[in-house]
């Protein structure tokens, strides 16, 4: 069974370019979870959906940043415009149940603002 | 708060050698979680602890559930040195039924 799917693995862009990150979940799992990974901060939780609706957004840092999931397949996050210290790594995570605590993280999209 | 404190934060050890660390935190949790980090890779769940005083085992990987609901421990034995990477412990927001606070993981090395 395919794990949940991440693209781009690695972006580099300028400061001020606007970038989309993707991800779709496993197959059957409602719900569907953006985290950010830093050295300095670990990992945080920015926004996660249940049944493609967005349930906390607390973790989003500022209006630069917005998530969609658009169907139960499929999300983006995106940043507009992008600034040097949104350089990290990107983690989309989903679980097959509302209120299931056993996340499935995908690869990572690792983004290098310059 | 709901803050989850790993340590040791870093291991360096011997192949052969068996390998502890534990998670703890000043809040009750319902679940522990352990994740397995490698280089260049996301998290991996390792296992899920639902029981005070649960001990679940995944191949060489023990983990418990402490009876005060305030930590977790996970063991390794005979280690090897694909058992290389960040493990984590997570256990779920008390002001949310879905989403996990996370440690700051402890950073495994294993020589041959």
């Amino acid at each position: 069974d395919a794990g949940v799917i991440q693209s781009p693995r690695h972006e580099v862009t300028e400061m001020g370019q606007e970038v989309t990150l993707r991800c779709k979940p496993i197959s059957g799992h409602n719900s569907l979870f953006w985290y950010r990974q830093t050295m300095m901060r670990g990992l945080e939780l920015l926004i996660y959906f249940n049944n493609n609706v967005p349930i906390d957004d607390s973790g989003m840092p500022e209006d630069r940043f917005s998530a969609k999931m658009p169907n139960a397949s499929f999300s983006t996050l995106k940043i507009q415009p992008s600034e040097p210290r949104d350089s990290a790594v990107y983690f989309c995570a989903s679980s097959r149940l509302a209120g299931d605590h056993e996340q499935f993280f995908g690869p990572g999209t690792r983004l290098t603002v310059l | 708060g709901q803050q989850l404190n790993q340590s040791p934060q870093s291991m360096f050890i011997q192949e052969g050698e068996d390998v502890s660390m534990n998670c703890t935190s000043s809040s009750i949790f319902n679940t522990w979680l352990w994740y397995k980090q490698e280089p260049g890779e996301g998290p991996v769940l390792l296992i899920a602890l639902y029981k005070a005083g649960e001990l679940t085992s995944n191949g060489r990987l023990t983990a418990q559930f402490g009876i005060t609901r305030k930590d977790s421990f996970l063991n390794i034995s005979a280690s090897i040195p694909s058992d290389v990477g960040i493990y984590f412990c997570a256990g779920p927001k008390e002001d949310s039924g879905y989403a996990l606070n996370f440690g700051k993981g402890t950073s495994l090395l294993v020589t041959p």
